[in-house]
């Protein structure tokens, strides 16, 4: 079953690093997420994109995230100048192009962040 | 903002009995969805239900929906302690149904 894919599966950084977390979505899914999850903490929606641009972002996506497409298979989100609240757990997510459809997660990447 | 609520928070049975989970939300939706969380893992997806159906089934899982009572249950029958594990339910938060958001789960604990 195709699935999404995820990298690293843990980094540790120094604080104020530059971080990027890479994601393979479903090859025919057309919308993308990235969710984060503080540990013992809920899933938190950070992004959604869908035709090359942003369509939703919450208030925790300021202007130290930004994501990305660069290419026809990854999905990538970075932050710029990591802080200590940034360590979490980022899970990106994909899935089709009709509405209410199933969303389907990768297996996350741990971010820790020292 | 929509977000969906499970309760309990934190729930222990023993092998064998049913658990139920619920989950409440705020404004209209077109579907809902449930998923699992092992400790330290990625999220799968249980089941998705839309807002036209009222009961779906999966194996020994059984979602409900109360659209008039903005009200969801994930019932699982004869659990097994491989079942214990974290569940979510995921909402819209959009009338589009395009982006959602998690409530802060049911943490069920099926004791052997």
């Amino acid at each position: 079953e195709p699935e999404v894919t995820q990298t690293p599966s843990h980094q540790v950084t120094q604080m104020g690093q530059e971080v990027i977390l890479r994601c393979v979505p479903i090859s025919n899914h057309l919308y993308f997420y990235w969710y984060r999850q503080i540990l013992g903490q809920k899933v938190e929606f950070l992004v959604s994109f869908y035709n090359n641009e942003i369509s939703e972002k919450s208030e925790i996506f300021d202007d130290q995230f930004s994501v990305e497409r660069p290419d026809g298979s990854n999905f990538t989100l970075k932050i710029r100048s990591t802080k200590l609240e940034d360590s979490a757990m980022y899970f990106c997510a994909s899935r089709t192009g009709f509405s209410g459809n199933t969303i389907y997660f990768g297996e996350g990447s741990w971010l820790t962040v020292v | 903002s929509q977000q969906g609520e499970e309760d309990p928070q934190a729930l222990s049975i023993q092998e064998g009995e049913n658990a139920t989970m619920n989950c409440s939300y705020k404004t209209s939706i077109n579907n809902l969805q449930w998923y699992r969380q092992n400790s330290g893992r990625g999220l799968v997806h249980l089941i998705l239900i839309r807002s036209n159906e009222r009961e779906k089934h999966s194996g020994r899982l059984r979602v409900t929906l109360d659209t008039s009572k903005k009200s969801s249950s994930l019932l699982i029958t004869a659990s097994r302690a491989a079942d214990t594990a974290s569940y979510f339910c995921a909402t819209p938060i959009d009338n589009y149904g395009q982006n959602f958001v998690f409530g802060p789960g049911t943490r069920l604990s099926v004791l052997p």
